[in-house]
């Protein structure tokens, strides 16, 4: 079944305690994202990658890291995650162009104490 | 910068009925869009695309319109379903950059 996976599902952490989200798809697409949703602030964009190796900020990329050293995983890491940055944050994939439709992950509903 | 958004944050309909939700864009330099649905506790879901280079697209059930003078997309659903409940994106990409989505409209279906 062709799939975007994101774990953990769920994650309560400390403040500065680093933490990492895992993303893995099997569709073998080109283009990853990372995006987090807030009440009232729709999907916004943290980070992308286009291909192995290749990166690139998006709207809201301050506190966040990502690495994409093969083409299924882009991990999400929060190397001193603060109170701000509790939300609920997605994983998506698409094919080969950014113009195309984008395959999401079940989420990831991070609380930061 | 550019951004998406939506004209009405909710939209309650009658089961049965059909349902129009409304998405205003204000870069003119966008040539695709996509409607996505987000059911309480899941991942948006693909529903419809559209590119610039059609005013009408159909679906199962759901047409998409898109009005490039007035830079005004919309999402029909006909024969509106308790199961159609949920919140509704739209997102627009022009060139080769990321879709930008909007803030969402929440979709009740009143049985």
């Amino acid at each position: 079944e062709a799939q975007v996976t994101q774990n953990p599902r769920y994650l309560i952490t400390v403040t500065g305690k680093k933490l990492t989200v895992t993303c893995s798809q099997n569709m073998n697409h080109e283009y990853m994202s990372w995006y987090r949703q807030d009440p009232g602030l729709g999907l916004r964009q943290i980070y992308y990658s286009m291909n192995v190796e290749v990166t690139d900020k998006g709207d809201v990329p301050e506190g966040y890291k990502v690495s994409r050293k093969e083409k299924r995983n882009f991990p999400l890491i929060l190397e001193s995650p603060s109170p701000n940055q509790t939300s609920l944050y997605f994983c998506a994939s698409s094919p080969w162009s950014l113009n195309t439709e984008a395959f999401f992950g079940q989420g990831t509903r991070l609380t930061v104490v | 910068g550019e951004s998406v958004g939506l004209h009405l944050p909710t939209l309650s309909v009658q089961e049965g009925d059909n349902s129009i939700i409304n998405c205003a864009y204000s870069n003119s330099a966008s040539d695709y869009f996509i409607w996505y649905k987000q059911e309480s506790g899941k991942g948006p879901q693909f529903i419809i695309d559209i590119r610039s280079n059609m005013d009408k697209r159909q679906g199962q059930r759901v047409t998409v319109l898109l009005n490039k003078t007035v830079k005004h997309l919309s999402l029909q659903i006909a024969a509106t379903q308790p199961g159609d409940s949920a919140v509704y994106f739209c997102a627009e990409s022009s060139g080769n950059t990321p879709l930008v989505f909007g803030k969402g409209t929440r979709l009740s279906v009143i049985a």
